[in-house]
């Protein structure tokens, strides 16, 4: 079963726009959810993470959400430019495991 | 900070044959971890050591896939006979074993078993 599940699969906005990957998860004991941005021929690179006991995280651009009672998240990509188009993937954890679920991710094109 | 080799980035093997994959932590990162990825299946964990012991393979396919980590600056993934369904982006990451273990990775080996 998917424990972490990713939407939309694929995202096109165009540049300037801010663009909104939501996510969300099953086990109450998840506490701590890194998202990572991959481009083809890398591998995933962590982007920005946030743990369950804050509501929102910004990190320059990237602001994540997190509704611990709906058990969601969303990665918002503010004022979003051609170099942000990749693949953003949505894991998660639990304190002190070394386990991490990852999504299936979301494919995100930023149109000039 | 070179961060996490992999080698070879890419490997054709013919059906049967073997494949040995490797991966050099981030100096200092005592936390190893082997992803395999694929369109359809996406990120899969394999395996996971610590301080260069196996802690968990529950991910690996129990026949011809090993792993080892002989020290801390290198580990392996060995499959044995490959197959077309094993041709996948296989991921090394490395972290420190304690905290959020915030996991960094390096860029893969792309392995197509023809």
């Amino acid at each position: 079963q998917q424990q972490v599940r990713q939407s939309p699969q694929s995202l096109t906005v165009w540049e300037g726009e801010t663009a909104i990957l939501n996510c969300s998860y099953e086990n109450s004991a998840f506490d701590y959810f890194p998202w990572y941005q991959q481009f083809p021929g890398e591998g995933p690179a962590l982007l920005i993470a946030i743990r369950s006991v804050s509501d929102k995280k910004e990190d320059g651009g990237f602001t994540i959400f997190f509704n611990k009672r709906e058990k969601n998240l969303s990665l918002h990509i503010k004022d979003s430019q051609p170099g942000d188009s990749a693949t953003y993937f949505c894991a998660a954890s639990g304190t002190g495991g070394y386990k991490v679920v990852f999504g299936s991710g979301t494919r995100l094109l930023v149109s000039p | 900070n070179a961060g996490v080799i992999q080698t070879p980035r890419h490997k054709v093997t013919g059906k049967g044959q073997e494949a040995t994959l490797w991966c050099e932590p981030i100096s200092g990162h005592s936390a190893v971890f082997w992803y395999r990825q694929t369109i359809v299946q996406g990120l899969e964990f394999l395996t996971y050591f610590r301080n260069q012991a196996p802690i968990d393979d529950s991910g690996m396919p129990k026949e011809r896939f090993s792993a080892q980590m002989p020290n801390q600056s290198h580990s392996t993934l060995k499959i044995q006979s490959t197959q077309p369904q094993d041709s996948a982006v296989y991921l090394c990451a490395s972290s420190l074993a304690q905290g959020s273990y915030e996991q960094y990775f390096g860029p893969g080996t792309r392995l197509t078993v023809l």
